[in-house]
């Protein structure tokens, strides 16, 4: 079974650090671009950040560029999200997900089709 | 940034009943648009990718249309499991964006 599953969510200080941790299993990780998604309490789906298969492009939202670090491990099947200076407009639930793959001459689609439960980042004094 | 806009940002409807959602975006996005459902307590879904391709082993009765800046999903017969929030996404360029999202309520 394709699965994905978030972890390393918590709670944290304003200032403070996080690092979220997404485990791949039943699929070939290395062969996917992958995406981290976040969602605050109530609030719209916000797209974070993307690399691609081999982990040397990344690309991010205003919003975290400079903080926020992501990263792959192909030889451990997992994605990495590094939190750094967070604010208390960083909590909400963290999900990453599967770009579903090449579409005509490019090699991802931009679309995410397999996404983990997601993980809880809460920034709070 | 690309800003993508839906309407109506909530919507009553019956079981049986045929509902539009659209997606506007500030600037062209060519096809490059995907439509994902939402339940709570849930990740999101994705039924339709590229502006109008469904995805595999989502309903036929889901459909999207549209390209450049306005976008269109379709549930053309409302099943009781189709009660649930619905995003679209831009993924012409960077940084990706989604819509506020249309919630779709049982009337």
């Amino acid at each position: 079974e394709m699965q994905l599953v978030e972890s390393g969510g918590a709670l944290v200080q304003p200032g403070g650090s996080l690092r979220l941790s997404c485990a791949a299993s039943g699929f070939t990780f290395s062969s996917y671009w992958m995406t981290w998604v976040r969602q605050g309490p109530g609030k719209e789906l916000e797209w974070l950040s993307y690399i691609i298969d081999r982990g040397t492009r990344t690309w991010y939202a205003d919003s975290v560029e400079g903080r926020f670090t992501i990263s792959r491990d192909n030889a451990k099947n997992s994605l990495y999200l590094q939190m750094n200076g967070l604010r208390v407009e960083d909590t909400g639930v963290y999900y990453c997900a599967t770009d579903r793959g090449s579409f005509g001459s490019s090699p991802n689609s931009g679309a995410f089709d397999l996404w983990g439960r997601g993980t809880m980042v809460t920034v709070s004094s | 940034d690309i800003q993508m806009t839906q309407s109506p940002s909530s919507v009553s409807a019956s079981v049986g009943d045929r509902v539009t959602i659209t997606c506007r975006a500030s600037q062209g996005v060519r096809t490059w648009l995907a439509w994902y459902q939402q339940k709570p307590g849930k990740a999101p879904n994705l039924l339709i990718y590229a502006a109008s391709s469904l995805q595999s082993g989502v309903p036929s009765r889901f459909s999207g249309s549209g390209s450049g800046t306005e976008f269109t999903l379709t549930i053309s017969s409302l099943q009781p499991e189709d009660f649930a929030t619905y995003y679209c996404q831009q993924a012409d360029s960077f940084p990706y964006t989604f819509g506020q999202g249309t919630k779709l309520e049982i009337k």
